[in-house]
Parts: C-alpha cells; sequence; structure tokens
C-alpha cells in the first residue's frame, strides 16, 4: 500500500534553533516527492520538489533531502523564525499515474 | 497575480440543501482538481480535471460532482450535503499533470459545516 509518513507529528522549537522534519514513504513506483508549508487555515505552499535523481534541494532557510534508496525524505529548518510555525506536509508522487500521496503533516511551532 | 481562488471561505449549510464551491484559477493551468482536509487525515482527493471536460475520481468522490466547462473555472458541487461532508475543501492547480515536475498551487480553502 503506497503510504507517506511523517514525524514527529508536532514539535515546539525555540526561535533561532534548528530542526529536522522526517518522512518516510513506501509509494512505487516513485515519481518524485514535494514538501508543503500550510499555515493555519490557508492552503499549503510548495517549498521543493525532488525527483530520485536529487540528494538536496534548497530554498532559503529550508533544505530537503531525498535517500530514495531507503525512501526517506527530511526537512532541515535552519536558523528557525515565528513565521515558520506551521504545518508541514510530504507528498509523493506514483510513477505513471497522477497520484499524489499526501502525509499527515508535521506541526511546528516555534517560540520566541 | 498569479493564484487560484475559492467562494466562499466559510460556508454554514443544512443536509440535503444543494450548494457549489467555486475555484478559479488566473494561470492558465490545464489541471486542477479537488481535495478534502480532515483533522488527523492527510489531504484527500476529491476529483481532479486533466482539461476542459475531462475530469475523473479521485479517492473520495462520493457524495460531488464536478464540471471542467472553461480552462479557468473547476466548480464543486454538492447535490445533497451530509454532516460527514463538513470539512476544509482545498482547490489546487498546475501547469500540466501532476507527475511531471511542476509546482500545485492551491486555493485559501473553503470551510464547510454542514448541520
Amino acid at each position: 500500500k503506497n503510504q507517506v509518513e511523517q514525524s514527529p507529528q508536532s514539535l515546539i522549537i525555540l526561535e533561532g534553533k534548528n530542526c529536522t522534519l522526517q518522512c518516510n514513504y513506501t509509494v512505487s513506483p516513485f515519481s518524485n516527492l514535494r514538501w508543503y508549508k500550510q499555515d493555519t487555515g490557508r492552503g499549503p505552499v510548495s517549498l521543493t520538489i525532488m525527483t530520485f535523481s536529487e540528494n538536496t534541494k534548497s530554498n532559503g532557510r529550508y533544505t530537503a533531502t531525498l535517500d530514495a534508496d531507503t525512501k526517506q525524505s527530511s526537512l532541515h529548518i535552519t536558523a528557525s523564525q515565528l513565521s515558520d510555525s506551521a504545518s508541514y506536509i510530504c507528498v509523493v508522487s506514483v510513477g505513471n499515474t497522477d497520484k499524489l500521496i499526501f502525509g499527515t503533516g508535521t506541526r511546528l511551532q516555534v517560540f520566541p | 497575480e498569479a493564484q487560484v481562488t475559492q467562494n466562499p471561505r466559510y460556508l454554514i449549510t443544512v443536509t440535503g440543501k444543494k450548494l457549489t464551491v467555486t475555484c478559479s484559477q488566473n494561470m492558465n493551468h490545464e489541471y486542477m482538481s479537488w481535495y478534502r482536509q480532515d483533522p488527523g487525515l492527510g489531504l484527500r482527493q476529491i476529483y481532479y480535471s486533466m482539461n476542459v471536460e475531462v475530469t475523473d475520481k479521485g479517492d473520495v468522490p462520493e457524495g460531488y460532482k464536478v464540471s471542467r466547462k472553461e480552462k479557468r473555472n473547476f466548480p464543486l458541487i454538492l447535490e445533497s450535503p451530509s454532516p460527514n461532508q463538513t470539512s476544509l475543501y482545498f482547490c489546487a492547480s498546475s501547469i500540466v499533470r501532476p507527475r511531471a515536475y511542476e509546482t500545485q498551487y492551491f486555493g485559501p480553502g473553503t470551510r464547510l459545516l454542514v448541520l
């Protein structure tokens, strides 16, 4: 069964600290992996998209990594800011289809 | 400004009263999709459309209808809403189908409560 699991479910950090969110998937065949940021009550906004040939992709203070062999991805946030408080969703595209498998997200809270 | 818009943003209705949630994008995108988001569950696809007059079911299509008469619009219709359709709904669009390496843009969401 195609699944995307994210951990932790929730995370609290202090402003200025770094953090890493995890995504494990069992999707096959794999096409690409996306990370989205979703502010409370708003639509998800794309952070990164990676194919199996890409190991790392950055978008400002956000850096995503992908290990296609172990089927794991991580999103690293550097020098967190209050505005980073949001849910972060990992999404995997199933190869040769148009199906997207969504994780349930990690809720990050950044405190001053 | 490139965007996906949805209306209404909030809606309270009663069981059985037909309603339509509109979705419009100004990016000339071919692919459009509807999702619902419920607590503890990931986004689940309701219906999607590859282009004008081409629509197909997603994972949870029961109780919903869609149409794609124009490229920019993709309304979601609930013919006879029920309380289990209370949810947060998102419309999304992308240049082409998701298997391609393209970003999907989401609307701001419509929060629906069915009494």
